[in-house]
């Protein structure tokens, strides 16, 4: 099965530790979206990124948030210094180069910081 | 306006009704439809597209309506596994990133 990738599934960290999220697109796709889901809240865009480059990274956070897509590798988000406010599910989606196109999701990282 | 928005429910309806969800969109030049289904816990999935003249996948009737700016999701013959959160996603024109409703809870009771 040549769907979305994320890893870890579940990832706890301490306040002031990083958390690395992975990502590796969908076979043939060349478009990576992280998201952001609350408890009981919608999916939030973050950033999206295209091979070595972003795209538009217009919600997320300008502070501790970092993401990158390298030409060899998974796309990684970096949340440095976490704070509890951080917790959440993080979806990572890649969908082709194509307008009209669908967006395929991982199956999330569950990010808790006690 | 929010860009898109979605009554968040919850449907609560008997196995085998008729349910119809609505989801409006404030940039009416959007171009790309998606309703997608979250089960609690997991990831987001593609039901299936949006087209112009409307589209039909089982018991599941996709509809856009763009002059008053909404989609809609019609599920016939309720099934219990259809209890779930549904998602309407939207693209602007030249734009591959969607933008999501909260979503519509249903339940569907035995």
């Amino acid at each position: 099965n040549a769907g979305v990738m994320q890893n870890p599934r579940h990832l706890v960290r301490r306040r002031g530790q990083e958390a690395r999220l992975r990502c590796s697109p969908m076979k043939g796709h060349s478009h990576v979206y992280w998201y952001r889901q609350l408890p009981e809240e919608g999916l939030k865009f973050m950033v999206y990124l295209q091979k070595e480059n972003i795209i538009d990274e217009s919600g997320m956070p300008k502070e501790r948030f970092s993401a990158e897509f390298p030409k060899e590798g998974p796309s990684i988000l970096r949340i440095q210094q976490v704070v509890r406010g951080d917790s959440a599910a993080y979806f990572c989606a890649s969908g082709a180069d194509s307008y009209n196109s669908p967006l395929h999701f991982g199956n999330g990282t569950r990010l808790t910081v006690t | 306006r929010k860009e898109v928005e979605q009554d968040p429910g919850p449907f609560n309806v008997p196995e085998g009704a008729t349910v119809a969800f609505n989801c409006t969109y404030s940039n009416s030049a959007s171009q790309s439809f998606f309703w997608y289904r979250q089960d609690c816990r997991k990831e987001p999935k593609l039901l299936m597209s949006v087209y112009s003249s409307g589209n039909e996948d089982g018991r599941f009737t996709a509809q856009l309506n763009r002059a008053s700016q909404y989609i809609s999701l019609l599920i016939r013959d309720s099934k219990l596994s259809d209890s779930a959160t549904y998602l309407c996603s939207i693209a602007g024109a030249g734009s591959y990133q969607l933008t999501f409703g909260k979503g519509t809870k249903l339940s569907v009771i035995p």
